[in-house]
């Protein structure tokens, strides 16, 4: 059962418009929450990072908001740029899980921005 | 430059022929970890280290062994490699922990026959 989706697998956006990823997660414990970003050949980059005593956090164009009564968090991207095009992984942890801290990916979305 | 180094990026080979995937990492790093990415099922941790001598199981341990003698390398080993194990694998690495931005290197793509 994935604890965490990203129910898009796939998003197409014109250079220059805003692209929204979304992730939605299932276990009300997650408190931490970060973005991968990944293009062929590479392995997973980090992109940015959201605390669960935070709504929104932001670095350069990219923000992440996190809604946690709706157990859900989006990346938002602006202006989409052609070298954003990628495939892009929401993870999620509990913090206070003790010895069953661990990292929780999802299948990950895949970004085209057109030029 | 920071980076994670994995060698080989690609394998193929056959079942039961012992194997080992290196892992180096130059940025002092305490925690390393190895993943396993497969379609429709994501990045399934396999091993982690916390520290040197310190290793532990991930979610998908079975079939694989590490070892952390020093901190820079967390080599995995496949000792019998099965079919079921033809995977892309990623190293990674963080300062401390799993939650801390981990560094992944480009990955090894191994394919048992």
């Amino acid at each position: 059962d994935q604890q965490v989706k990203q129910n898009s697998p796939s998003l197409s956006v014109q250079e220059g418009r805003i692209s929204i990823l979304n992730c939605d997660y299932t276990n009300s414990m997650f408190d931490y929450f970060l973005w991968y970003k990944k293009y062929p050949a590479e392995g997973p980059t980090f992109l940015i990072s959201i605390s669960s005593i935070k709504d929104k956090n932001e670095d350069g164009r990219f923000t992440v908001f996190l809604n946690k009564s709706a157990k859900h968090l989006s990346l938002h991207i602006v202006p989409s740029q052609p070298g954003d095009s990628a495939v892009y992984f929401c993870a999620a942890s509990d913090l206070n899980a003790g010895n069953n801290r661990k990292l929780i990916w999802g299948l990950g979305t895949s970004l085209a921005v057109n030029p | 430059e920071a980076q994670v180094t994995q060698n080989p990026r690609y394998l193929i080979t056959v079942t039961g022929k012992k194997l080992t995937v290196t892992c180096s990492q130059n940025m002092n790093h305490e925690y390393m970890s190895w993943y396993r990415q497969d379609p429709g099922l994501g990045l399934r941790q396999i091993y982690y280290s916390m520290n040197v001598e310190v290793t532990d199981k991930g979610d998908v341990p079975e079939g694989y062994k590490v070892s952390r003698k020093e901190k820079r390398n967390f080599p995995l080993i496949l000792e019998s490699p099965s079919p079921n194990q033809t995977s892309l694998y990623f190293c990674a690495s963080s300062f401390s922990g799993y939650n801390q931005p981990q560094h992944f290197g480009d990955g090894t793509r191994l394919s048992i026959l």
